[in-house]
């Protein structure tokens, strides 16, 4: 089946602590987004690749971090989580074969917790 | 930067009204896409509009795209209790393959 999966779907964590959310795609997918979403302001973009080994910053990318060593894994990592970084975390993944955006699969999302 | 609205924030209807929500752009969209999201799940993509003044339906939705290509709009004929959730669109400029969504319309059925 093809998706997107993120681990891990809860976290609770505390400020300073390390954590990476996981996620991987089986669609072969060249092109891989972080989103964060949060009451009234929609689905804001963090971080964003376009293939392995590039990536760049969305809208709000201050306080993460990410990888893309391979094609299918994205993850994210907050070096040192604050409480402002509590949110709805959404991996998405998408082709880049048109002129046109195709369009996302996104993952069921991480909810952070961080006190 | 390019910023897209959209509005209501909210809206409430009894079940069998329509339904409509507007997406604005600052900017010249080369394409518009529409998600739904459903309580507690993943936002899901509908369909995307590419061409200026284009209008696709999908059984009750309709979406239509502007003819300058900064808006567009979903519009539910009679709407049903699975229709309940939240409506996102998101565009992206010509030549940047960023894809920026709205701040979504979250509807809610009265039975």
């Amino acid at each position: 089946e093809a998706q997107v999966t993120q681990n891990p779907r809860y976290l609770i964590t505390v400020t300073g602590k390390k954590l990476t959310v996981t996620c991987s795609q089986n669609m072969n997918h060249e092109y891989m987004s972080w989103y964060r979403q949060d009451p009234g302001l929609g689905l804001r973009q963090i971080y964003y690749s376009m293939n392995v080994e590039v990536t760049d910053k969305g809208d709000v990318p201050e306080g993460y971090k990410v990888s893309r060593k391979e094609k299918r894994n994205f993850p994210l990592i907050l070096e040192s989580p604050s409480p402002n970084q509590t949110s709805l975390y959404f991996c998405a993944s998408s082709r880049r074969d048109s002129s046109y955006n195709s369009p996302l699969h996104f993952g069921n999302g991480t909810r952070l917790t961080v006190t | 930067g390019q910023q897209v609205m959209q509005i209501p924030q909210y809206q409430h209807v009894q079940e069998g009204e329509d339904f409509t929500t507007y997406c604005n752009s600052s900017t010249t969209l080369s394409n518009i896409q529409w998600y739904k999201q459903r309580p507690g799940g993943h936002p899901v993509f509908l369909i995307q509009l590419v061409k200026s003044g284009e209008v696709k339906k999908q059984k009750r939705l309709t979406f239509q795209f502007g003819e300058a290509k900064k808006n567009s709009s979903l519009h539910i004929t009679a709407t049903q209790t699975t229709d309940v959730g939240t409506y996102f669109c998101a565009g992206s400029n010509f030549g940047n393959e960023k894809l920026t969504f709205g701040t979504g319309t979250r509807l809610t059925i009265i039975p």
